[in-house]
């Protein structure tokens, strides 16, 4: 079946560590999304890709990395310089931005 | 940047009564669309809808461009149906693209 898988479901962080989010998507989509989502929030897009090797910033990207070196992956690293982690982090697919989204089941990054 | 504005942000309802959730938006959009959240974080998408009326079974949504704002309806709604309700659009300023998510509707539907 094709869809989004990122893993893992749950991570947990020490203070000035890295950590990275995987997402897979076998759905042939050349855009790729991540989002992150606090406790009674919204989502807020951190960065997008609409086609491999390049990516965009979004509205949040400080203390994030990401990377599109093939179609279906889209890594993001959280880096030590992201104050506030523990979040909810969810990537999506789509064909392009006007497109339908396809979300995976996310991941619940905590910091200990 | 776009607004997006959901109401109510949270209803609770008897299984079986019917609802309607609505979405204001501030600008011109190319791409809406409505997404449940379950209650393990997983996010379906409802409907692309960026304008006219879809039905897919018990729930079906309008969106009215020219008037910016989208409703989605829920009919003899079912404890499944809870969770929360997103509406998101699309807003192009140059060449970002990025969709903004509204704060969402939470729903609880009681057996």
């Amino acid at each position: 079946d094709g869809g989004i898988t990122q893993s893992p479901k749950y991570l947990f962080r020490k203070e000035g560590q890295n950590v990275t989010l995987s997402c897979e998507q076998n759905l042939n989509h050349d855009a790729m999304y991540w989002y992150r989502q606090d406790p009674g929030q919204g989502l807020r897009l951190i960065y997008y890709s609409q086609i491999v090797n390049d990516f965009q910033k979004g509205d949040i990207a400080e203390g994030y990395s990401v990377s599109r070196e093939k179609k279906e992956s889209f890594p993001l690293t959280v880096t030590s310089a992201q104050k506030n982690p523990t979040a909810f982090y969810l990537c999506a697919s789509s064909w392009g931005p006007n497109y339908g989204y396809t979300f995976g089941s996310g991941t619940r990054l905590t910091v200990v | 940047g776009i607004q997006v504005e959901q109401s109510p942000p949270d209803l609770i309802l008897q299984e079986g009564a019917n609802s309607t959730l609505r979405c204001n938006f501030s600008d011109s959009v190319n791409n809406l669309q409505w997404f449940h959240q379950n209650p393990w974080g997983q996010l379906i998408n409802l409907f692309y809808i960026p304008s006219g009326t879809k039905q897919n079974g018990r729930l079906s949504a309008t969106t009215v461009a020219t008037e910016r704002y989208s409703l989605l309806y829920i009919s003899s709604s079912q404890t499944t149906d809870s969770g929360v309700y997103f509406c998101a659009v699309l807003y192009q300023g140059g060449s970002n693209y990025k969709l903004t998510f509204g704060k969402g509707t939470l729903l609880t539907v009681n057996p």
